[in-house]
This record gives structure tokens, C-alpha cells and sequence, in this order.
């Protein structure tokens, strides 16, 4: 079983539509999950932060996390085109490295808003 | 805003060539790490550095690679001789500290030929 996995999509959704991305974990050391957005050939950029379980928002992105299932997602209201870009989760073990947040990522899922 | 600047963006060398991607990361942040994502696939963790010396590394970070903050404001990846299969964009992130989020550079598109 892959430490991290998420659905690579593409995914392509109508401007305005409630998009949800999720991954799963297996690994019970990860207490940090991110979400980054990555545009074609650029680096990735943090959306979303969070340590603990239950919902955080953030303006049009909220981000889930359920530790007891190993399931994390984001969900984008009211989507738009420059929201398209790849979607990419991440985690890390506090601690784990005794220095540093080693970060194991998700795959990426690609995400198309269409007008 | 501050970001994490590398430099070049793009760097094509011949198999069995020494290559040094340069980044110069975020001013107050005391932990760099190099990560890379070969075309198609997901990104992956090289080596993580703290306070001089490496903090991690991964299984792919073998004796071909090396890394080094030269000054106080770069942090180097050397791979000394590099092979096809090196071919990835290779992003340089910092953090402000071991549990806060690490910001990403652009990337250095890295093409062995």
C-alpha cells in the first residue's frame, strides 16, 4: 500500500461547481496534512495547512481532515478557471526526522474549471 | 513577498557531467530541502539540511548527490555525475522552522542528454 494515494484525475468541472479532492493515508505518524496547488512547470505553492482534525477554511477552500479514517480533502466552492492547476496533498511526521518536515506527497490531482 | 529563488530554470548536460542547481532560499529560514519530480510523476524528497548538515535523506539521495550552503545565503545540489534517469525538475524549499510549512522555488528543469 502506497503511503499516500490520491485519485490523479483529471478532473474537469463547469465554473461555479463545488469541487472535492481527497486523498488517504497509511502511515500513523503523519500529523501535518497540506494541501499545495502546482501550475503546469512551476513549483508548489501552499493553499492550506492544518495539524488536526475537523475543518478549516479559508475564503472559497476548505480543508478536511479525519485522522481516526487516514482521509484529508479540500473542497473549492464556487470554482473557477484559474483554479485549474494540479491539486497536490502532503504530509508529514512531526518529529520523525529529528529535524525538519520531510514532506510525502499525493500524486496530484489535475483539476480543469471550464467556462 | 519573499520567496525562494533558483536558479536556472532550465539545465541541459551531457550524461556523466557535474551539474550545481543554486537556491537562495527564504532570508529567516533555518531548514532547506531539495525535492524532485521526474515528468509525469509525483513530487519526491532528496535531502533535508539543518543547521550545516543533512537532517534526512532519502533512499535516492546516493553518493552522486551532495549538498551545501556555501554562504549564508545559498544552498547548493551537486550531483557529480549525473545519468538519464537524473532528468526531473528539481525544486529547492525552505522552512521557517522543522514544524511550519515549506515554501517552494520555481524549479530547475534539469534535462541529461
Amino acid at each position: 500500500q502506497k503511503e499516500v494515494e490520491q485519485d490523479p484525475g483529471p478532473l474537469s468541472v463547469p465554473e461555479g461547481a463545488i469541487v472535492s479532492l481527497n486523498c488517504t493515508y497509511s502511515n500513523s505518524a503523519f500529523q501535518y496534512f497540506m494541501w499545495y496547488r502546482q501550475y503546469s512547470r512551476k513549483g508548489p505553492e501552499l493553499l492550506m495547512y492544518t495539524y488536526s482534525s475537523g475543518n478549516k477554511e479559508d475564503g472559497r477552500f476548505t480543508a478536511q481532515v479525519d485522522k481516526s479514517s487516514k482521509y484529508i480533502s479540500l473542497f473549492i466552492r464556487d470554482s473557477q478557471p484559474s483554479d485549474s492547476a494540479t491539486y497536490l496533498c502532503a504530509m508529514s511526521a512531526r518529529g520523525l526526522t529529528g529535524g525538519g518536515n520531510k514532506l510525502t506527497f499525493g500524486t496530484g490531482t489535475q483539476l480543469k474549471v471550464e467556462l | 513577498e519573499p520567496e525562494v529563488t533558483q536558479t536556472p530554470s532550465h539545465q541541459v548536460t551531457q550524461m556523466g557531467q557535474e551539474v550545481i542547481l543554486r537556491c537562495v532560499p527564504i532570508s529567516n529560514h533555518l531548514y532547506f530541502y531539495w525535492y524532485r519530480q521526474i515528468l509525469g510523476q509525483k513530487v519526491e524528497f532528496l535531502v533535508s539540511f539543518y543547521n550545516n548538515e543533512i537532517s534526512e535523506k532519502s533512499e535516492i539521495f546516493d553518493d552522486q548527490f551532495s549538498v551545501e550552503r556555501p554562504d549564508g545565503s545559498n544552498f547548493t545540489l551537486k550531483i557529480r555525475s549525473t545519468k538519464l534517469e537524473d532528468s526531473a525538475m528539481y525544486f529547492c524549499a525552505s522552512s521557517e522552522n522543522r514544524n511550519t510549512e515549506a515554501f517552494f522555488g520555481q524549479g530547475t528543469r534539469l534535462t541529461v542528454v
